[in-house]
């Protein structure tokens, strides 16, 4: 069963116009979420993050909006670069745990030049 | 400032052998993560280590995997009589108990392939 579900497999948008991943779950437990970014043979990185606390958290061009009531979250890239083009993860865990996470599929994002 | 290393990058192997892929985290961090990631599919949890301990494995890590982490610092992972099945990304991650910021630092991950 998946927890964590990222619905969309891909996505494609122009460069300069915004980008709206979506990340859907269903373990109430969860209350730190995050976003990582993968180019092809190459590991994770972070991106961004949310505490359940927060409904919205901002780092230049990246926001991550949580809605705790629906158990969703999204990542907003504006303006999107086609450097960003690549496989984003949304994950969860249950904090002060052992910061285990928990992925979704992840969505393709392509950015057109 | 050097991040986690994972050796090696590519694995081919015959259905049958044994295969034994390391980790070594960022330094100063305590915790140590393994993860499987398959075509299609985001990472899967497999084990993890506090130190030296190995405190959770998930079901997914059959009788034929085991992990290590001797010392506390590096870690392997060994799988016994590949199966096709075994052919993933291995991806080893590692963080802090004193970061509460929840976020795990990957490697880049040890492709294998079983034929």
């Amino acid at each position: 069963d998946q927890q964590v579900k990222q619905n969309s497999p891909s996505l494609s948008v122009q460069e300069g116009r915004i980008s709206i991943l979506n990340c859907d779950y269903t373990n109430s437990m969860f209350d730190y979420f995050l976003w990582y970014k993968k180019y092809p043979a190459e590991g994770p990185t972070f991106l961004i993050s949310i505490s359940s606390i927060k409904d919205k958290n901002e780092d230049g061009r990246f926001t991550v909006f949580l809605n705790k009531s629906a158990k969703h979250l999204s990542l907003h890239i504006v303006p999107s670069q086609p450097g960003d083009s690549a496989v984003y993860f949304c994950a969860a865990s249950v904090s002060g745990a052992n910061s285990k996470l928990t992925f979704g599929k992840g969505i393709t994002l392509s950015v057109r030049p | 400032d050097t991040g986690v290393s994972q050796d090696p990058r590519h694995k081919i192997t015959k259905r049958g052998q044994n295969v034994t892929f390391r980790c070594d985290p960022i330094s100063e961090h305590n915790r140590l993560y393994w993860y499987r990631q398959t075509l299609g599919q985001g990472p899967e949890f497999l084990t993890y280590f506090q130190n030296e301990a190995q405190l959770e494995k998930s079901r997914l890590l059959s009788d034929r995997f085991s992990a290590e982490r001797p010392k506390g610092s590096f870690s392997t992972l060994e799988i016994q009589r590949t199966e096709q099945g075994d052919s993933a990304m291995y991806l080893c991650a590692s963080s802090s108990t004193t970061d509460r910021s929840e976020k795990l630092f990957f490697g880049s991950g040890t492709q294998l392939s079983v034929l």
